[in-house]
């Protein structure tokens, strides 16, 4: 399979503990995004990276999360001192620039519930 | 007003039925588009750009009203299998891309 992965699929933490989500965009994709998406809602974006540049960032985006793709390929998104309100599916999807469209690809998402 | 609005449904058809659905968006500034389509507690899978021209695909069809600042689904001969959530995103030159909230799609037999 050469589409996204995300792992883990699934995440319960306790309030106030850290976790890190990995995703793998597809292999030659450059473009890297991260979204959070809760019920009844579309995905919110959070950020994206281009290779291994953070563009942008969502002002949604508290100091308590951070991302990084260090080397253009995998991304991480930590959560830090996790709260109830974080719970929500984390989604990361990813494009090639340059291509006409700039279709995005996502992957089957990280559901993080916090208790 | 929110960048990206979908009516959110549901929209309850027969099996066979044509459905439409819209997606307004505010920023005259977009310039590309694209439908997804949602299974329940699954990832947004990319249904179809949006160009310019239109767009179909098999019993679907996307239109862009640049004027009216909205985009349009269009399904015909509705399956059972039809039945999702259906996003639209939004996206400005430079910038990131911007869903809206969807609209879910019931067929029913």
């Amino acid at each position: 399979d050469t589409g996204v992965s995300q792992d883990p699929r699934h995440k319960i933490t306790k309030r106030g503990q850290n976790v890190t989500f990995r995703c793998d965009p597809i292999s030659e994709h450059n473009r890297l995004y991260w979204y959070r998406q809760t019920l009844g809602q579309g995905p919110e974006f959070l950020t994206y990276f281009q290779n291994e540049a953070q563009l942008e960032k969502s002002r949604l985006l508290s100091d308590r999360f951070s991302a990084e793709r260090p080397k253009g390929s995998f991304s991480t998104l930590e959560i830090q001192r996790t709260e109830q309100g974080d719970s929500a599916m984390y989604l990361c999807a990813s494009s090639l620039v340059g291509r006409e469209g700039y279709e995005q690809y996502f992957g089957p998402g990280t559901r993080l519930t916090v208790t | 007003r929110k960048e990206v609005e979908q009516d959110p449904g549901p929209f309850n058809v027969p099996e066979g039925a044509t459905v439409a659905f819209n997606c307004t968006y505010s920023n005259s500034a977009s310039q590309s588009f694209f439908w997804y389509r949602q299974d329940c507690r699954k990832e947004p899978k990319l249904l179809m750009s949006v160009y310019s021209s239109g767009n179909e695909d098999g019993r679907f069809t996307a239109q862009l009203n640049r004027a009216s600042q909205y985009i349009s689904l269009l399904i015909r001969d509705s399956k059972l299998s039809d039945s999702a959530t259906y996003l639209c995103a939004v996206k400005k030159y430079g910038q990131n891309f911007v869903f809206g909230p969807g609209t879910r799609l019931s067929v029913l037999p």
